[in-house]
């Protein structure tokens, strides 16, 4: 059965910090994993990995995926307040039948 | 603002009532999913529609009746639900169910209250 474990499931840190969040996984096919930020309301799609894109970067957020470990994780560097979410981790099922399996979140606090 | 629209933002209703979340993307995509996030957890997958088609139902209680009646537009009808039905519906879309190198864009949600 695919599964998504993600780790720590919170963490509290001070502006201009540097954070790293973990997602592991299993899954007997892999097609893709997901970075998504919620805050109040909709995940907001951060990043799409494949085993054609390992590694993606956007300002100051990144991400990598390891396969041979199975696992991704995403680096936030600089953190400011405005990054106080809740950050998804999600695969895409082995199925392809389009449904995402989603790790339970690692809450992220920012304090000024 | 997201590019998938959900109505209304916050619905209360009894559990006798019969009521309609909608949802609405213009992105062209062709696949649209209705999820359900209660509280301190990750959404959890109910329905997948793919070219207007229903193709996965998660074991969704019947009280739950999904209806896409156009490529752009999907509507979650509701009827004699229970308070444990509270929580936040999402919805997403995608190009296309079967294409792994694409995302699911998700609206803002309907928070719902089963009173």
């Amino acid at each position: 059965e695919d599964k998504v474990v993600q780790s720590p499931l919170s963490l509290v840190v001070h502006e201009g910090d540097t954070v790293t969040l973990n997602c592991s996984y299993e899954v007997t096919n892999f097609r893709s994993l997901l970075w998504y930020k919620q805050e109040k309301k909709a995940p907001t799609f951060l990043f799409m990995l494949t085993s054609s894109g390992i590694e993606k970067k956007s300002g100051r957020l990144s991400s990598i995926l390891d396969k041979k470990e199975l696992s991704s994780i995403l680096n936030i560097t600089a953190t400011q307040t405005g990054d106080s979410a809740i950050y998804l981790c999600a695969l895409r099922g082995s199925s392809n039948t389009g449904k995402l399996i989603f790790g339970q979140g690692t809450t992220l606090q920012v304090k000024p | 603002d997201t590019e998938v629209t959900q109505t209304p933002k916050h619905l209360v209703m009894g559990m006798t009532n019969k009521k309609s979340l909608k949802c609405e993307q213009h992105m062209g995509h062709r696949a649209m999913y209705w999820y359900k996030q209660k509280a301190k957890k990750p959404p959890e997958l109910m329905f997948v529609y793919s070219y207007e088609k229903l193709s996965i139902n998660e074991s969704v209680p019947s009280r739950f009746s999904p209806e896409c009646p156009n490529s752009s537009l999907l509507n979650l009808h509701l009827h004699a639900l229970q308070p444990e039905d509270s929580a936040l519906y999402l919805c997403a879309s995608s190009q296309d169910r079967t294409v792994s190198n694409q995302p699911q864009h998700f609206g803002d949600g309907t928070r719902l209250s089963i009173l």
